[in-house]
């Protein structure tokens, strides 16, 4: 198992409609989790963090993060065409000195 | 710098030539990584620098592929004897180096192999 998984997509929502990205982690010591978007031809650029278990609102995005499960998910609400890109789930390892790891990437298409 | 600097931007090379790739990364971060991706696939981890460390490098991909980090600042990502299949984009991302600490990005550096 990969220590961090995602689904690749392509996920296409309707514009305005809530997306929703998930991401399993292998790791029950990881203790913080990271969600980067990056838009085609660009990096990844941080959007949001969390490490405490439950929801996290910044705002039209919301982290939510289950560590009994081993989940979280971002989820962004009112989605514009701008938020097509693919989203990166991340976490450093910490049985391997807290190595920044990502997962695949989720590719969103918000289509208006 | 306000952010993660990587040179040169873009690097055409012929096969067979080694290439040098810089990254400046953010002053004060103590970690420091280096990712590789290719057209439309996900980061590749190569190799991750943390203070005084030894760098771990289990994600390189052949011998000829090799990272340094002077003074725990800038590091140089050399390649050697370049193959096709080297082309891609090279990512560099600095982070403070604690585990609860985010990592920002460069702009990359776009190298093609012909």
């Amino acid at each position: 198992q990969k220590e961090v998984e995602q689904n690749s997509g392509p996920l296409s929502v309707p514009e305005g409609a809530i997306a929703s990205l998930n991401c399993t982690y292998s790791d029950r010591g990881s203790q913080s989790f990271f969600w980067y978007r990056q838009y085609s031809g660009k990096s990844p650029e941080l959007i949001m963090f969390i490490y405490s278990n439950g929801d996290k609102e910044d705002g039209r995005f919301t982290a939510q993060l289950n560590k009994a499960s081993q989940y979280v998910s971002l989820l962004i609400r009112d989605s514009q065409p701008s938020d097509s890109a693919t989203y990166l789930c991340a976490s450093p390892i910490y049985n391997q000195g807290g190595k920044l790891i990502f997962g695949q990437g989720t590719e969103l298409s918000v289509k208006p | 710098g306000a952010g993660v600097s990587q040179s040169p931007s873009n690097k055409v090379t012929e096969k067979g030539k080694d290439v040098e790739l810089r990254c400046d990364p953010i002053s004060g971060h103590t970690a420091l990584y280096w990712y590789r991706q290719s057209l439309g696939q996900g980061l590749e981890f190569l190799i991750y620098f943390q203070g005084n460390s030894a760098p771990d490098k289990s994600g390189l991909p052949s011998d000829r592929f090799s990272a340094e980090r002077t003074g725990g600042s800038v590091s140089t990502l050399t390649i050697q004897r370049t193959q096709q299949e080297d082309s891609a984009v090279y990512l560099c991302a600095s982070s403070r180096g604690l585990l609860n600490t985010e990592a920002f990005f460069g702009q990359g550096t776009r190298l093609t192999v012909v």
